[in-house]
């Protein structure tokens, strides 16, 4: 399986919006509402931001959204903080019953 | 609040089997319809999504890795296992265990698992 296609990096001042995109095909990410993102600090385990393209578990920020169009999920960040700068990774469920990552944004809060 | 927290050598020579188990407390791993999984992540690289166990034991596997992992549970120990068998270098990464199938919700804090003579 071949991992969803993210932007290397993304970058955005305080206060400011970011989107970060996430690529796959009909198999993964445009077959199904299972798609979802997670944010990682350095040296820390992920944490699930986003879960079925849309919804937010307890306890995650309202400033973080996802969306998906077709074969593309998004995951969208109002109000960047200092604190969001850290990797972010999709993910999707696949017709093989498998789970596939995207390869991971950087983002870079100016 | 349920709790993961993975264990196993941190050193494997190459050819060897590597096996790591993942531990949960604040839960029953038996209760709620939860699929427990193991991803890795290369030093300075992304997640590889590795595999899952349900608690009934039925099982699914990354395709490039298939041929050579095996994931078991033991609900008496509370407890689900990685067996990756013929290792090499490629297969140093920190190794997480996590909660959910789909969208792994709790994960362990990763242990580093490093293949080398």
């Amino acid at each position: 399986q071949s991992a969803l296609t993210q932007p290397a990096s993304v970058s955005g001042s305080p206060g400011q919006s970011i989107t970060i995109s996430c690529t796959g095909t009909s198999s993964d990410v445009g077959g199904y509402n299972f798609v979802s993102w997670y944010q990682q600090h350095p040296g820390k385990a992920p944490k699930l931001l986003i879960y079925d393209v849309s919804y937010r578990p307890s306890g995650v920020s309202n400033r973080f959204s996802g969306s998906k169009s077709g074969n593309t999920a998004s995951l969208t960040i109002s109000g960047l903080q200092a604190e969001d700068e850290a990797d972010y990774y999709c993910s999707s469920y696949t017709t093989s019953s498998t789970l596939v990552f995207g390869g991971g944004t950087k983002l870079t809060v100016l | 609040q349920v709790q993961l927290q993975e264990s196993g050598p941190g050193l494997v020579k190459p050819s060897q089997t590597l096996s790591l188990t993942c531990t949960v407390s604040g839960g029953s791993i038996s209760s709620g319809s939860y699929y427990w999984s193991w991803i890795r992540q290369p030093a300075g690289k992304g997640l590889e999504w590795i595999g899952r166990i349900y608690t009934s034991g039925s099982t699914n596997y990354n395709p490039s890795l298939k041929s050579r992992v095996t994931i078991s549970v033991d609900t008496s120990k509370n407890q689900f296992s990685l067996k990756l068998s013929s290792v090499t270098a490629a297969d140093t990464a920190v190794y997480y265990c996590a909660r959910g199938g789909v969208a792994p919700d709790y994960w362990g804090q990763g242990t580093l698992v490093t293949v080398s003579s």
